[in-house]
């Protein structure tokens, strides 16, 4: 099994719809890491959580991590058709930190 | 902006074939990443680095061959291309652990 989860795997909202995507590990997270990967291009980072009950913004998309649950949440809000794209979630699960392990991504589709 | 860069692109070539993928970074940092992405597999490890001279196995090493003479440049090497090795390759560096990955724009390589 996977050691970390992504849900739902696609997603297809109507503009202007908020939206929440989901990453949960199997282990202890030391650190979580937001990418988005557009079809053909490389994984822009969005965004770093490292502590128990963090929170991040930016423009509309905000990402928590929950320590306890092992969990991370990423939350678009009034989604536009920039928005569309893979998410893929990064974590730190070993101490040593010097690899990410990722999930399989979240295709999200954002139709006008 | 300094960054990292791949090269080529994109990239044909026959099974049997030797090719080399280039990764450059500016950035100075310890750790080098190289990932194949397919369909239905996510992002899988293929080598790392965690400073020049320094390299080791990821998930799936077999059939590539990685060096690390300089802390910018991480190749890898396809000794001898298979057609399951047709995928897109992605580098990517990191500065130290509790820090994000930056990735690379990728190079496509099919395999005929």
């Amino acid at each position: 099994s996977q050691e970390l989860e992504q849900s739902p795997q696609s997603l297809i909202v109507q503009e202007g719809k908020n939206l929440t995507i989901n990453c949960t590990s199997s282990k202890t997270l030391y650190g979580l890491y937001w990418y988005k990967q557009k079809y053909g291009e490389g994984l822009i980072f969005l965004m770093m959580l490292q502590k128990g009950g963090e929170e991040k913004s930016h423009e509309k998309i905000t990402a928590k991590l929950d320590e306890k649950k092992q969990q991370s949440s990423l939350h678009i809000t009034a989604s536009q058709p920039s928005h569309a794209g893979i998410y893929l979630c990064g974590a730190d699960v070993e101490t040593s930190g010097s690899r990410l392990t990722f999930g399989e991504g979240t295709q999200l589709t954002v139709n006008p | 902006d300094a960054g990292i860069t791949q090269s080529p692109r994109y990239k044909i070539t026959e099974t049997g074939r030797q090719v080399t993928l280039m990764c450059h970074q500016t950035w100075s940092h310890s750790y080098m990443f190289w990932y194949r992405q397919d369909l239905g597999h996510g992002l899988r490890l293929i080598y790392y680095s965690a400073a020049a001279d320094i390299t080791d196995k990821g998930e799936v090493p077999d059939g590539y061959v990685v060096s690390r003479s300089k802390t910018e440049n991480f190749p890898l090497t396809l000794e001898s291309a298979t057609r399951s090795q047709t995928s897109v390759y992605f580098c990517a560096s990191r500065r130290s652990g509790a820090q994000p990955q930056h990735f690379g724009d990728g190079t496509r390589l099919s395999i005929l």
